[in-house]
């Protein structure tokens, strides 16, 4: 199956600090990644989609200012967390889809983010 | 109401054993439905599409009932390696937008 790739797996930062996750699509160009982030004991909620060469679509809820997001070209998202606080800490995961409209999500292996 | 519903469990079954999970949802429009498979602290990974006509995939059996807006996971002869959370998906109507379940937890116990 596709690969997407996720970097890196694992953060741990200091309050008020800007965290970057890269998300990857190592053998398909995807104009549309997912964020999405998870709690423990939860679902993983959808927090923006990724538009290559446009701006990202949140969902009701989330901050756009708080969570910077840019598809800069068809392989890479990134998501930037910024002036995290430990409310933060989640997993934090991309998926991207075929092109062509196929729905099948391919999921990068996720970033642990601990903020402290 | 949440748009996909199911049980977390935990289900703890015997290996051997067949398991039966059921997912409902919401949103009459939705058009494709997935069952995924997480492992502890992973990303989740597709576990079977879940088509109109009900699909089997070895052990895996996935129905779809739109009239009554559900879909279900069957595992026969359960071995320890699928102990998981499976998390049912919806498309949630937009390009390539789904809607994850909370997953329900299987532990096959030797």
């Amino acid at each position: 199956g596709a690969v997407v790739s996720q970097h890196p797996s694992r953060v741990i930062c200091k309050s008020g600090t800007s965290v970057k996750i890269e998300c990857r699509s190592l053998d398909f160009q995807a104009t549309t990644m997912f964020w999405y982030r998870q709690f423990p004991k939860q679902s993983l909620m959808l927090m923006a989609t990724s538009n290559e060469g446009s701006k990202a679509t949140y969902e009701q809820g989330v901050e756009k200012d708080k969570f910077l997001i840019n598809h800069a070209s068809l392989t890479l998202s990134t998501l930037t967390v910024t002036s995290a606080h430990p409310e933060d800490s989640s997993f934090y995961i991309c998926s991207a889809g075929l092109p062509g409209g196929q729905e099948t999500q391919y999921f990068g292996p996720g970033t642990r983010l601990l903020v402290l | 109401r949440k748009e996909v519903e199911q049980d977390p469990g935990p289900f703890n079954v015997p290996e051997g054993a067949t398991v039966a999970f059921n997912c409902t949802y919401s949103n009459s429009a939705s058009q494709s439905f997935f069952w995924y498979r997480q492992d502890c602290r992973k990303e989740p990974k597709l576990l079977m599409s879940v088509y109109s006509s009900g699909n089997e995939d070895g052990r895996f059996t996935a129905q779809l009932n739109r009239a009554s807006q559900y879909i279900s996971l069957l595992i026969r002869d359960s071995k320890l390696s699928d102990s998981a959370t499976y998390l049912c998906v919806v498309n949630s109507g937009g390009y390539q937008k789904v809607t994850f379940g909370i997953g329900t937890k299987l532990q096959v116990i030797p």
